[in-house]
């Protein structure tokens, strides 16, 4: 298995592009979410899916879209970039809503100028 | 949601035992207590988990005080390669019967040689 996969690894945005952090995993979990990281602030979760057509947002949902048309993609969408959205962003996946272990990915790390 | 408590930072030396401690003064009786770990900027890494009873696996043991208001993880014999950031967090309920990790600032432990 290759568990959780994120792409891209690194990316440089302008303020006002848009751009989509895919995720993926093959270990057929239910649970996906979106964490970022920001420097002194540990990780704060942005949106997270319960199963295939269902989402829903977290602690710091303003700015980003998601959707879940399949059990093993979580794309984070975001709508118009903005320097505030610097940062490092995670995907987890876990096998019964959060309940159990759930499993990061390596992250990708965003800039926006 | 339930906060913890971590010293910013932890020296140890390699081969000894590591002895992180987290304060969960405000946890309720049905929340879990997880320890992750960061290695450098990779993703987090699952360590341990428990309620209220002792845990120990292959990587370290987890002591939860009988008033649940503070727990001890134990890196029983600390290598170079368990220099890392642990986090310890409060799994709490979220809506839709999903579960979500707090994340504190955690610990940044580093084992000397």
């Amino acid at each position: 298995n290759a568990g959780v996969t994120q792409t891209p690894k690194f990316q440089v945005l302008k303020t006002g592009q848009s751009m989509t952090l895919q995720c993926a995993q093959d270990m057929n979990h239910e649970y996906m979410s979106w964490y970022r990281q920001d420097p002194g602030m540990g990780l704060r979760l942005i949106h997270y899916s319960v199963g295939a057509g269902i989402t829903d947002q977290g602690e710091v949902p303003n700015g980003y879209n998601v959707s879940r048309s399949t059990t093993e993609d979580f794309p984070l969408r975001l709508l118009s970039a903005a320097p505030s959205q610097t940062s490092v962003y995670f995907c987890a996946s876990s096998y019964n809503r959060g309940t159990d272990t759930q499993y990061f990915g390596p992250g990708t790390r965003l800039t926006v100028l | 949601d339930a906060k913890t408590t971590q010293p910013p930072s932890m020296d140890c030396a390699e081969g000894r035992a590591a002895n992180l401690p987290c304060n969960h003064s405000t946890i309720s009786g049905n929340e879990y207590v997880y320890w992750y770990r960061q290695i450098h900027s990779q993703g987090p890494q699952y360590i341990i988990h428990g309620l209220k009873n002792n845990e120990t696996n292959e990587m370290a043991s987890l002591i939860i005080t009988e008033d649940r208001k503070s727990s001890t993880l134990i890196l029983p014999h600390a290598t170079l390669r368990d220099t890392a950031v642990y986090y310890c967090i409060v799994r709490v309920a979220y809506i839709q019967g999903a579960q979500k990790l707090v994340f504190g600032q955690g610990t940044r432990l580093t084992i000397n040689p």
